[in-house]
């Protein structure tokens, strides 16, 4: 039982290229998430998704993309990546409404 | 939008001491309050959480209490210890699937 896992741990992006990050979690949960998480700033939502083929959009989600095909796998995608980008990524997942979240081990990106 | 706020910001106390860590709110539709904690370089994890039902919880040396007629509720950590050492988030919710975390608190624990 692997919890929620994330690819790639770490990445260097320069301004303008894209990349997915991926999201995988073995619970069976219906929702995950998508966070940034700033020095100073806590984590802040980007999008959410309630179940397999839904998204949506949470406190910060310009500049992001997200698809949940599958119900263990959430991808978020950069298309034209920024400097304001740079932030350590967390996923995470949960069960029913509200509930505690389970949280990714982080992808620390940095957009050069 | 809701508002969460977290205080203080900073906490440094002394091995075996207390620490109270609060966290205020706007939503009054909220009905769920975690506490989260983070060590350096790790994930967030649950510690502790209460529901709207109930006043007060007690896990071994952490509780939450919780006043929703003053939308706040509060994270207590007795006799700390050096691995209480982390930064510490509220996170409360009203079920619309959208948490918003606290900045966060950094505990300092003294030895």
């Amino acid at each position: 039982n692997a919890g929620v896992t994330q690819t790639p741990k770490f990445r260097v992006l320069k301004t303008g290229q894209s990349m997915t990050l991926l999201c995988a979690q073995d619970m069976n949960h219906e929702y995950m998430y998508w966070y940034r998480q700033d020095p100073g700033m806590g984590l802040r939502l980007i999008h959410y998704s309630v179940g397999e083929g839904t998204t949506a959009k949470g406190e910060v989600p310009d500049g992001y993309n997200v698809s949940r095909l599958k119900k263990q796998n959430f991808l978020l995608g950069l298309e034209s990546a920024a400097p304001s980008q740079t932030s350590v990524y967390f996923c995470a997942s949960s069960w029913g409404q509200p509930n505690e979240q389970f949280f990714g081990p982080g992808t620390r990106l940095t957009v050069l | 939008g809701e508002n969460v706020e977290q205080h203080p910001s900073t906490l440094s106390v002394q091995e075996g001491d207390s620490a109270v860590i609060k966290c205020t709110y706007s939503d009054s539709a909220s009905n769920y309050f975690p506490w989260y904690k983070q060590e350096l370089g790790k994930r967030p994890q649950l510690i502790i959480d209460i529901r709207s039902n109930v006043g007060e919880k007690k896990d071994q040396r952490i509780a939450v209490t919780l006043n929703k007629t003053a939308k706040h509720f509060s994270l207590h950590i007795t006799e700390t210890q050096p691995e209480d050492s982390a930064v510490y988030f509220c996170a409360p919710t009203s079920g619309t699937y959208k948490y918003i975390f606290g900045t966060g608190t950094r505990l300092k624990v003294l030895a």
